[in-house]
């Protein structure tokens, strides 16, 4: 079974700044399979990233994510006070079909 | 509008039993599979269950192989869940969500989720 350890827990910066999210798989993964998701407190999750580097409809273009094989990275490339939440990597594959992460937090410094 | 709704959420004795319903509406139901995804209070994103567009094809999560089923009624615009032998670490939100599209790759993404409905198992 893949585990995908996300890293750091917590990420703790301010609006304006750059941030940087990683998404570390056990065994290699398609990048067609690996999305991202953003979810606010007391919200569902929110696509962010299909195919670990194609913008979901209406995402703006300061996220951008990259990787392939193992290694994944979500970039937002200047923050919003609204881009502070809690972000998942997700990966399709088999047995079990779906798995997450278990989130970045992404916190106001 | 593209959404989903679920509902059937709520507190029931371990050991007991719970339908989810989730209803579609804004997009052609039949043609997507779908997906139920749980999250305990203060915890990640769990995948529980997904069924393919006719329901001839399910997966499950190990953890609730055995007790849970997924079903859907496309007639209905509605997916399903029958929770049975509920545990104490079946508390949780359960969202269902969209897969992508039919192509593997369009399905690996999840990209519409419905608000959630909590189900609570006491002990």
């Amino acid at each position: 079974e893949i585990v995908l350890t996300q890293s750091p827990g917590t990420l703790s910066l301010f609006p304006g700044q750059r941030a940087t999210l990683s998404c570390r798989a056990s065994q290699s993964v398609s990048s067609s399979y690996l999305a991202w998701y953003q979810q606010k407190r007391g919200q569902a999750p929110r696509l962010l990233i299909y195919g670990a580097s194609s913008r979901a409809t209406g995402i703006p273009n300061r996220f951008i994510g990259r990787g392939s094989g193992t290694d994944f990275t979500l970039t937002i490339s200047r923050l919003e006070p609204e881009d502070f939440a809690v972000y998942y990597c997700q990966q399709y594959g088999s047995s079990p079909e779906y798995i997450f992460g278990q989130g970045t937090k992404l916190e106001i410094k | 509008e593209v959404q989903l709704v679920e509902s059937g959420g709520g507190l029931v004795q371990s050991g007991g039993s719970l339908r989810l319903s989730c209803a579609a509406s804004g997009f052609t139901f039949s043609t997507y599979w779908m997906n139920w995804v749980r999250q305990a209070p203060g915890k990640g994103l769990v995948w529980v269950s997904r069924i393919n567009t006719d329901g001839s094809s399910t997966s499950y999560a190990d953890s609730v192989k055995g007790r849970f089923t997924i079903s859907r009624d496309n007639a209905k615009n509605t997916l399903y869940v029958q929770m049975n032998g509920l545990r104490a670490e079946d508390t949780a939100m359960y969202y269902c969500a969209r897969g992508r599209g039919l192509d593997p790759a369009l399905r690996a993404a999840f990209d519409i989720w419905g608000q959630g409905t909590m189900v609570t198992v006491s002990s």
